[in-house]
C-alpha cells in the first residue's frame, strides 16, 4: 500500500523559506524510475504542479517557481524535502506530495500523473 | 507551457443523470498523455482516468475517459451521490511543465 504524507510549518511570515518533507512508504526513491512531485493549491483554487524528483535524481521544476524552489531526497529515509524561498501571502495554499507514474515509474512512457497524493499540508503566509 | 480550459465552469444535476466534463488544450497533447482528477471537499485529489482513458485501480466503470490532440471528454454515465465533486483535467506530455484544467464542479441539482 503507497502512502505520502506531508510535514512542516502552518505558519510562515514573508519573504522567510519554507521547508516541507515528504514520508512515504509502499515504494522506495531507489528503484529505478520512481519519481516524486510536489503540488499546491492555493484556497479555492486549481490544482499547480511545483517540482518533480526522480530516481536518478533529476529535477524539474515550474516555470513560474523555478527560482524559489529546490526539491532534494533522502532515499534513505523515504523522504522528499521541498524548499520555497522568499514566501508570499499568495503562496497560501494546501500543499501536497503525490508519486508520480504509477508502479511502473514516471519516465516509463512519459507518466508524469500522479496516482497516489498525501493528504496535503496547509500553510499560511502571514506576518 | 500547455493551457487546459476545462467547461463547464460548473454542471448542475440530479443523481442518475449523465455528466459531460470537456477539457481543451492551447496545443496538441501528444500520445494522449492526459489525466482526470475528482476531488472532494477537504480531501486530497484522486486520479481517476490516465493516458486519455484508461480507468485508475478501482475506479468504477461508469467513469469514461475519451478523446484526443486537443479535445478531451469526462463522462459519468450515470451519477451518484459520491460522484459530486470537483474534476480537474491535467497533461503530461514528455516534457515539464505538467498542468492542470482550473476544474469543473459537479454539484446537485
Amino acid at each position: 500500500q503507497v502512502t505520502l504524507r506531508e510535514s512542516g510549518p502552518a505558519l510562515v511570515k514573508p519573504t522567510q523559506t519554507l521547508t516541507l518533507t515528504c514520508t512515504f512508504s509502499g515504494f522506495s526513491l531507489s528503484n529505478s524510475q520512481m519519481c516524486v512531485s510536489w503540488i499546491r493549491q492555493p484556497p479555492g483554487k486549481a490544482l499547480q504542479w511545483l517540482a518533480l524528483i526522480d530516481w536518478d535524481d533529476d529535477k524539474y521544476y515550474s516555470t513560474s517557481l523555478k527560482t524559489r524552489l529546490a526539491i532534494s531526497k533522502d532515499t534513505s529515509r523515504n523522504q522528499v524535502v521541498l524548499t520555497m524561498t522568499n514566501m508570499d501571502p499568495v503562496d497560501t495554499a494546501t500543499y501536497y506530495c503525490a508519486r508520480t507514474g504509477g508502479s511502473s515509474g514516471c519516465h516509463t512512457g512519459g507518466n508524469y500523473y500522479f496516482d497516489s497524493w498525501g493528504q496535503g499540508t496547509l500553510v499560511t503566509v502571514s506576518s | 507551457e500547455i493551457l487546459l480550459t476545462q467547461s463547464p465552469g460548473t454542471l448542475s444535476l440530479s443523481p442518475g443523470e449523465r455528466a459531460t466534463l470537456s477539457c481543451r488544450a492551447s496545443q496538441s497533447v501528444s500520445s494522449s498523455y492526459l489525466a482526470w482528477y475528482q476531488q472532494k471537499p477537504g480531501q486530497a485529489p484522486r486520479l481517476l482516468i490516465y493516458g486519455a482513458s484508461s480507468r485508475a485501480t478501482g475506479v468504477p466503470d461508469r467513469f469514461r475517459g475519451s478523446g484526443s490532440g486537443t479535445d478531451f471528454t469526462l463522462t459519468i454515465s450515470r451519477l451518484e451521490p459520491e460522484d459530486f465533486a470537483v474534476y480537474y483535467c491535467q497533461q503530461y506530455r514528455s516534457s515539464a511543465p505538467w498542468t492542470f484544467g482550473q476544474g469543473t464542479k459537479v454539484e446537485i441539482k
